[in-house]
């Protein structure tokens, strides 16, 4: 079975430019998740999607960040315009998410590691 | 509110030697689910455990032992004979068992395993 997908793998930037990342999830999984994970720290959960709905966007900045998730299936995540503190690796993980409640495991891609200038 | 303690920011040892990570977590909710994950150079976070908060049994799988004691909210995970491949920071998570709850992870500590 295919694992969770990500692209680009790095990404260099300047600060005030804009930069997507694009996630792909393991087939039949109904939740995805977006994690920013800065240097010497866990993954921080920026947003959350229940098939093509969002569950959880608390943490999001949402002056700069948006993410979208079409279809159900892959998910964009955008930063418009970058600051330096926004290097960090994002991961994108997905899980079965078919009962509410119900703990089902997450399984992460490779994450993209993103270098703000 | 929820937290996880990861209070060993950084374990060296040399192979063959066993190693325990410790993670201490804090909720109010009675049920919950304890993960442990593990991260190596490659980036990705690879699942390795997952345990409810009724089942306070030990688990062992190959190498890797879990031990789980809600008396002490501590949820310890043991390599034994370590080996290089081991290398790698490891995270504790915690999700309470109420609606869409996400993950709240440990600060993670690194293992280092030298030949």
């Amino acid at each position: 079975e295919a694992g969770v997908a990500q692209s680009p793998r790095y990404k260099i930037i300047e600060k005030r430019q804009s930069v997507a990342f694009w996630c792909n999830p393991i087939s039949g999984h109904a939740t995805l998740y977006w994690y920013q994970q800065i240097l010497g720290q866990g993954p921080k959960l920026l947003i959350q999607f229940q098939n093509n709905g969002v569950v959880d966007d608390s943490q999001l900045p949402k002056d700069r960040f948006s993410a979208e998730r079409l279809k159900g299936v892959d998910s964009t995540l955008k930063i418009q315009p970058a600051k330096l503190e926004d290097s960090a690796v994002y991961l994108c993980a997905s899980s079965l998410g078919t009962r509410q409640g119900i703990a089902d495991t997450q399984y992460f891609g490779p994450g993209t590691r993103l270098t703000v200038l | 509110a929820q937290k996880v303690t990861q209070a060993q920011t950084e374990i060296s040892v040399v192979e063959k030697e066993d190693v325990t990570l410790d993670c201490v977590y804090e909720t109010r909710d009675t049920t919950y689910y304890l993960f442990w994950y593990k991260q190596p150079p490659s980036g990705e976070l690879v699942f390795l455990i997952r345990r409810n908060s009724f089942d306070e049994q030990n688990e062992i799988s190959g190498r890797y032992s879990w031990n789980f004691q809600k008396s002490t909210s501590s949820f310890n995970f043991t390599i034994t004979a370590s080996q290089v491949v081991d290398s790698a920071v490891y995270f504790c998570a915690l999700r309470y068992n109420s609606g869409y709850s996400t993950l709240t992870f440990g600060k993670g500590t690194m293992l280092l395993v030298s030949p």
